[in-house]
């Protein structure tokens, strides 16, 4: 099994609709991201939280929302969906301590918005 | 706003040959990580070296970090066709463990 679930894989929903995406971890890391791939361009942060009571605003926040249900739960919304959030989203985790940690990535939500 | 950049966008090779791709950034960072992304799939993280490194090695892989010139490169030696994918570098600023990504250099290894 994966130690970082993204779920759906894909969706394709519709302009004005309410999506949430989820991630859920086994691999027992407080930090959990979550950050959007556009073609051609790095990854993007959206939300990162470094524990179950901590929420912080990245990069691109704007028309998103987070919840972090549990240490190893970690979900995205977007609460109004607009066609140019079209893009892979990925959740990522990573250890505390030093900020010298790797972050374990999901394989992805591809998300389409017509 | 991304920190790194990635030269060359793309790169096409030969396998049994060498990859060299290079990343630069503009502020002072903590340490600076490479990651591979295949295709539809999520980053996995490659090789970190810290600020006050200058070469780390990993396999067939080799990382040299400039700080004065704020630049690394990532060489992939006798590259096989499963080194084909996007290669990214992520730099961790001194006060955050926040990752800023490049854009990535897309690296195609024929048979």
């Amino acid at each position: 099994d994966a130690d970082v679930t993204q779920t759906p894989r894909n969706r394709i929903t519709k302009t004005g609709k309410r999506i949430m995406l989820e991630c859920s971890q086994t691999k027992g890391h407080d930090r959990m991201y979550w950050y959007r791939q556009d073609p051609g361009l790095g990854l993007q942060l959206i939300y990162y939280s470094f524990d179950v009571k901590d929420i912080n605003k990245g990069e691109i926040s704007d028309g998103y929302s987070v919840s972090r249900q549990a240490q190893a739960k970690f979900s995205l919304s977007l609460e109004s969906a607009i066609p140019n959030q079209t893009a892979l989203y990925f959740c990522a985790t990573s250890g505390g301590g030093s900020g010298n940690q790797p972050q374990h990535f999901g394989d992805g939500t591809r998300l389409s918005i017509l | 706003s991304q920190q790194g950049e990635e030269d060359p966008q793309a790169l096409s090779i030969q396998e049994g040959e060498n990859a060299t791709m290079n990343c630069s950034y503009k502020t002072s960072i903590n340490n600076l990580q490479w990651y591979r992304q295949n295709s539809g799939r999520g980053l996995v993280h490659l090789i970190l070296i810290r600020s006050n490194e200058r070469e780390k090695h990993s396999g067939r892989l080799r990382v040299t970090l400039d700080t004065s010139k704020k630049s690394s490169s990532l060489l992939i030696t006798a590259s096989r066709a499963a080194d084909t994918a996007s290669y990214f570098c992520a730099t961790a600023r001194s006060n955050d463990y926040k990752l800023s990504f490049g854009a990535g250099t897309t690296v195609t290894v024929r048979a």
